[in-house]
């Protein structure tokens, strides 16, 4: 079974600033994809960057990439230049074969200006 | 425009009552989803549907039922056997349930008992 663990609750971040979110997951697969997704207030859940694990370059999206490393099993998020709009929920979630995603607990990003 | 509706987005539920909640999406997915929303408990998957008249049960699936007769409808019952079903909850859709395919989501639906 697939699992998948975000270990900060809460943060924080100055506006401008960077701000790195972490992820680790667990599977037995062999090919799998990495997905962080963001939940403004409005509930609305976002596809921020998805991460083929086969591929060893890191996504980027813009202000958003990843650090990929896939033998500790860890995908985290660096947010660049935050914004105020970056203030939401980000769910770290993984799929393979074809189950669908796991979502972790989620990290409640605070951007404060 | 195309995208998943869900409705209502707001309902309000008397402890006994079944109560179903619509999803609907104009993507042309074969695969369909609902997840349910807790505050520090992430998305967990209650089911999940490949293709139309098939589905199969997630994680939570006691006291919840679905169907689906359409290929655009997956609608969710929250029946009176679910013993704390206030949440939020999410409908998604995706071409197929095959690794990497971008799942879309709904605006979610809020049930609350009373």
């Amino acid at each position: 079974a697939q699992t998948v663990t975000q270990s900060q609750p809460e943060m924080s971040v100055q506006e401008a600033e960077t701000v790195t979110l972490s992820c680790t997951y667990d599977t037995s697969e062999s090919n799998y994809y990495l997905f962080w997704y963001k939940q403004p207030p409005s509930r609305q859940m976002i596809l921020v960057i998805r991460q083929e694990a086969y591929k060893q370059q890191n996504a980027t999206e813009n202000r958003f990439s990843v650090n990929f490393q896939k033998a500790a099993k860890s995908f985290s998020l660096k947010i660049s230049d935050s914004q105020l709009g970056d203030t939401a929920m980000y769910f770290c979630a993984s799929d393979s074969g074809n189950t669908p995603l796991v979502f972790g607990k989620g990290t409640r990003l605070s951007v404060i200006a | 425009d195309g995208g998943i509706t869900q409705s209502p987005k707001y309902l309000f539920r008397k402890e006994g009552q079944n109560v179903t909640l619509s999803c609907e999406q104009n993507l042309n997915h074969d695969a369909m989803y609902w997840y349910r929303q807790d505050p520090g408990q992430g998305l967990r998957l209650i089911y999940y549907s490949q293709i139309v008249n098939d589905f199969q049960k997630g994680d939570i699936a006691e006291g919840y039922s679905v169907s689906r007769e359409k290929k655009e409808s997956f609608p969710l019952t929250v029946t009176s056997a679910q013993k704390n079903p206030t949440a939020f909850y999410l409908c998604a859709s995706s071409s197929t349930i095959n690794s990497g395919n971008t799942i879309y989501f709904g605006e979610g639906s809020w049930l609350t008992v009373v």
